[in-house]
C-alpha cells in the first residue's frame, strides 16, 4: 500500500524553527512531485510548498516564502519542510501529499503532523 | 491570485443528492479536483480532472465544470459522506500555485 508518514511536529515559540519530515513507501518516490499542505485550526486546506522530482525547482505560497524550505532525499524516500521564523498563524496540521500529478492533483496524503506556534 | 469560492455549508437528507459548487473566473478552462476531509483523517481525493473518480470511490460521486462554476454531486447521500469538501485547481496567474477553495461542510440530516 502506498503510504506517507509525517513526523516532526511539536510546540515552538514564535520566531523559532521546526523541521517536518515525510517518509514515503511503496512507490517510486524519486519520480513524483511532492507537496506540503496545511490546515490551521478551524480553517480550510492551504497549499504550502511543492518540489519537483529531481529537486531542481521548488514553489511556495507567498505567506511562507523566505521562511520555509522544502527539500527531499530521493535515496532515503524522504520529504522535508524546514520552517523558520515561525509565527502564531503557522499553527496547523501539516500534510504531506504525493503530487501534483500531470494534471495537478494530489492523489495520496499522509495523516498529518501538528505544528503549534505559541508563547 | 486566483480565488475559488465555495458555499460554507450544504445540508441534505439521506438518500437525496447533494450539490457542492466551486466558483472561479473561467474555471471551466481549468481542471478541477475535489477532496473529502473528515475530522482527524487525511484528505482523500474523490474526483479529479473535473469528473473522473479514483479507484475505490463510489459512482455516487460525480463532477462537472463549465463557465465560472465547477460542481461536485453526491447522489444518494449516506451518513458516511458527512465531511468537508474542497475544490482545487492549478493556477499560473502569479507563478505556479495550487489553489484550494474555502471548503464546504456537508451535513447529512
Amino acid at each position: 500500500e502506498v503510504q506517507l508518514l509525517e513526523s516532526g511536529g511539536g510546540l515552538v515559540q514564535p520566531g523559532g524553527s521546526l523541521r517536518l519530515s515525510c517518509a514515503a513507501s511503496t512507490f517510486t518516490f524519486s519520480t513524483y512531485w511532492m507537496t506540503w499542505v496545511r490546515q490551521a485550526p478551524g480553517k480550510g486546506l492551504e497549499w504550502v510548498a511543492t518540489i519537483k522530482p529531481d529537486a531542481s525547482e521548488t514553489f511556495y505560497v507567498d505567506a511562507v516564502k523566505g521562511r520555509f524550505t522544502i527539500s527531499r532525499d530521493n535515496a532515503k524516500n524522504l520529504l522535508d519542510l524546514q520552517m523558520n521564523s515561525l509565527r502564531v498563524d503557522d499553527t496547523a496540521v501539516y500534510y504531506c501529499a504525493r503530487g501534483p500529478t500531470l494534471t495537478d492533483y494530489m492523489d495520496v496524503w499522509g495523516k498529518g503532523t501538528t505544528g503549534t506556534v505559541s508563547s | 491570485s486566483y480565488v475559488l469560492t465555495q458555499p460554507p455549508s450544504v445540508s441534505v437528507a439521506p438518500g437525496q443528492a447533494a450539490t457542492i459548487t466551486c466558483g472561479g473566473h473561467l474555471i471551466g478552462g481549468k481542471r478541477v479536483h475535489w477532496y473529502q476531509k473528515k475530522p482527524g483523517q487525511a484528505p482523500a481525493l474523490v474526483v479529479y480532472d473535473d469528473s473522473d473518480r479514483p479507484s475505490g470511490i463510489p459512482e455516487r460521486f460525480s463532477g462537472s465544470n463549465s463557465g465560472d462554476t465547477a460542481t461536485l454531486t453526491i447522489s444518494r447521500v449516506e451518513a458516511g459522506d458527512e465531511a468537508d469538501y474542497y475544490c482545487q485547481v492549478w493556477d499560473t496567474t502569479s507563478g505556479a500555485t495550487w489553489v484550494f477553495g474555502g471548503g464546504t461542510t456537508l451535513t447529512v440530516l
